[in-house]
């Protein structure tokens, strides 16, 4: 199988704030790799497909990069409603696994 | 509008059975690949899951956790998609999630999720 591990698990961060979450996949993955958003009692929400290419609706404040077995997602400028937990996903190969999350929060 | 929407959790005993229904409306159903992701509680995701579609053979792959005891179906005269849980321990109680897959490979609409409680 392949893992996905984030870095960090947890961040503090002020309205404004650049935020860059790192993912990194325990083998190649091409760019198959997205990442999604959830906020405490809801589903999650797809960012990203494709290691950077962003959902229709989603704000161009977020990005995503990286091939192969690093990646990152990058909140340019950090708004009050970006405050949740963040999950990359491989889906190159099955199993399809996540990565353990990175919660943000309000510093 | 796209709409995923659960329904059949709730409370069983392990070693028990249960079945999920997800109900979706505002695509095309039949085309598509669906997942079912499931979320202890305070824990991250862990995908469950897939079947594929018609064209596909309705072919089915599973997370090793429970593979042998979880089977996916569907129904696309119903648009719905089911999950049928067998032998059910303590570490499956989480909310169960399906979501369908997208043209670009990736789970881009989601259900609100039902709770799975495993215990005595």
């Amino acid at each position: 199988d392949i893992q996905m591990t984030q870095s960090p698990s947890s961040l503090s961060a002020s309205v404004g704030d650049r935020v860059t979450i790192t993912c990194r996949a325990s083998q190649g993955i091409s760019n198959c790799l997205a990442w999604f958003q959830q906020k405490p009692g809801k589903a999650p929400k797809s960012l990203i497909y494709a290691a950077s290419s962003l959902q229709s609706g989603v704000p161009s404040r977020f990005s995503g990069s990286g091939s192969g077995t690093d990646f990152t997602l990058t909140i340019s400028s950090l708004q009050p409603e970006d405050f949740a937990t963040y999950y990359c996903q491989q889906y190159k190969s099955y199993p399809l696994t996540f990565g353990g999350g990175t919660k943000v929060e309000i510093k | 509008e796209v709409q995923l929407v659960e329904s059949g959790g709730g409370l069983v005993q392990p070693g028990g059975s249960l079945r999920l229904s997800c109900a979706a409306s505002g695509f095309t159903f039949s085309d598509h690949y669906m997942d079912w992701v499931r979320q202890a509680p305070g824990k991250g995701l862990e995908w469950v899951g897939r079947t594929r579609n018609k064209p596909n053979s309705y072919t089915t792959e599973y997370a090793a956790s429970v593979k042998g005891r979880f089977t996916i179906s569907r129904d696309d005269s119903r648009n719905s998609l089911y999950l049928h849980m067998n032998s059910l321990k303590t570490e499956d109680t989480a909310v169960y999630y399906c979501a369908r897959r997208g043209g670009n490979y990736v789970l881009d609409y989601w259900g609100q999720g039902t709770l799975v409680t495993v215990s005595s």
